[in-house]
């Protein structure tokens, strides 16, 4: 059974400062990886995705590495802004489950001005 | 290109009643995903729908059930309400397969 886990569970950090967020899984068997951000009560915004056979993707401040190998992704977010400020969830989808994603409980960001 | 909405955004139900939760796919996409979310969690894999049919199921029972429609919109309905279905419910739409999963807003249910 595959799990997820996200190190830390929360992080808070003075703007202008970079960071990474951490996400591990236990089964290397997996198709891609999505990165989700999340505002309190609201639905997830997709930010990247990473598939297996890459080893980076970057969307503007953003960019994912992924080593499926030993099981772990990274996210590292530049230059923070007090907008950052949400919880980031990591997802990965396996070989043989089609569209289900397995998630981590995410890690919650305050990026402080 | 519209994206994925659900409805209602919001819902009180009492314990042993009955729900039904709705949400329209984005353009495009065949398959739909449900998660819950209870509070401070990641979100936990329901069921999704394919062609009409489930394909694929989490761990939960039988009381949580869902359709999928010919315009690939779809419906999770969720019998004998207890307090611990309390929580957001996404829903996910892609084209069947591996491509990249967009959300709604989800639905807060609360049940009382």
């Amino acid at each position: 059974k595959q799990e997820v886990t996200q190190i830390p569970a929360a992080l808070s950090v003075p703007e202008g400062e970079n960071l990474v967020l951490n996400c591990s899984f236990t089964d290397s068997a997996i198709y891609n990886l999505q990165w989700f951000r999340q505002d309190p009560g609201k639905g997830l915004t997709s930010l990247l995705l990473i598939q297996s056979s890459q080893r980076e993707q970057t969307s503007g401040r953003l960019n994912a590495s992924l080593d499926k190998s030993s099981g772990r992704s990274t996210l590292y977010i530049a230059a923070s802004q007090p907008g950052d400020s949400a919880t980031y969830l990591c997802a990965v989808r396996q070989e043989t489950s089609g569209s289900r994603l397995t998630f981590g409980e995410g890690t919650q960001l305050t990026v402080n001005p | 290109e519209t994206g994925v909405t659900q409805s209602p955004t919001h819902l009180i139900k009492t314990r042993g009643q009955q729900v039904t939760l709705r949400c329209s796919s984005q353009s495009g996409h065949n398959t739909v995903s449900w998660y819950q979310q209870a509070l401070g969690q990641g979100p936990q894999f329901i069921f999704q729908y394919y062609r009409e049919e489930e394909n694929g199921r989490g761990n939960f029972p039988p009381r949580f059930s869902g359709l999928q429609f010919p315009n690939y919109s779809s419906e999770l309905n969720v019998n004998a309400l207890e307090l611990d279905d309390s929580a957001l419910y996404l829903c996910a739409s892609n084209v069947w397969g591996y491509t990249e999963a967009f959300f709604g807003q989800g639905t807060r249910l609360t049940v009382v």
